[in-house]
């Protein structure tokens, strides 16, 4: 299985910074990378697809980058609304795996 | 708008089975994959595997076989996860989530499951 490994577990930003969540995978997955927002007790949902591509309706201050097995998410200018925790998820080869998470909090 | 509505909250014994529901509205119900993935505290999130609503056919995670099955209802746009041989380590929130061009871009709300005696 290929594992994906995101860091940091937790980070505490203040609101208007740019933050940025990283994702390395344990092997080449052609930029077949999904980032994810989940807020408390709600479902996940998609922001990233394709490493870099931004999902239908999500704000452009989301951004994604990478290739072969580095990838980070970026949000600028934090929002309160951006308080979540944010997944990685590689859709390259089966079983589909998701990074450990990071939650983001306000300073 | 595309919805997926799941079955409610799970109290279980263990040892028995669950089947868990996901009714897809919105959307041509064969033209997608559907996926369910499990949510732990402690393993985060894991997929369990996907189906093909048109042909029936399946993938799954090798972790999950014998655990998982899914099925389809093509005349109720419904799908479903029989997950069986019940233990406290299936207690978990199960989601649904719909694929399109490999991505899962429709989640439903989760079903808790807990397994106690």
């Amino acid at each position: 299985d290929i594992q994906m490994t995101q860091s940091p577990a937790s980070l505490s930003a203040s609101l208007g910074e740019t933050v940025t969540i990283e994702c390395r995978a344990s092997e080449d997955i052609y930029n077949g990378l999904a980032w994810y927002q989940q807020k408390p007790g709600k479902s996940p949902q998609l922001l990233i697809y394709n490493a870099n591509s931004l999902h239908t309706g999500v704000p452009s201050r989301f951004s994604g980058s990478g290739s072969g097995t580095q990838y980070s998410l970026k949000i600028n200018s934090l929002q309160s609304e951006d308080v979540a925790s944010y997944f990685c998820q590689q859709y390259y080869d089966y079983p589909w795996t998701f990074g450990g998470g990071t939650k983001l909090e306000l300073k | 708008q595309v919805q997926l509505q799941q079955s409610g909250a799970e109290l279980v014994k263990p040892g028995t089975s669950v089947k868990l529901s996901c009714k897809a509205s919105g959307y041509t119900f064969t033209s997608n994959h559907m996926n369910w993935i499990k949510q732990t505290t402690g393993q985060g999130l894991e997929w369990i595997g996907i189906i093909n609503p048109g042909s029936g056919g399946t993938s799954y995670n090798v972790k999950f076989k014998g655990k998982a099955t899914l099925t389809v209802d093509k005349s109720s746009s419904t799908a479903f996860m029989q997950l069986s041989s019940l233990t406290p380590e299936d207690s978990a929130v199960y989601y649904c989530a719909r694929s399109g061009s490999y991505v899962m871009d429709a989640w439903g709300q989760g079903a808790s499951v807990t397994v106690s005696s």
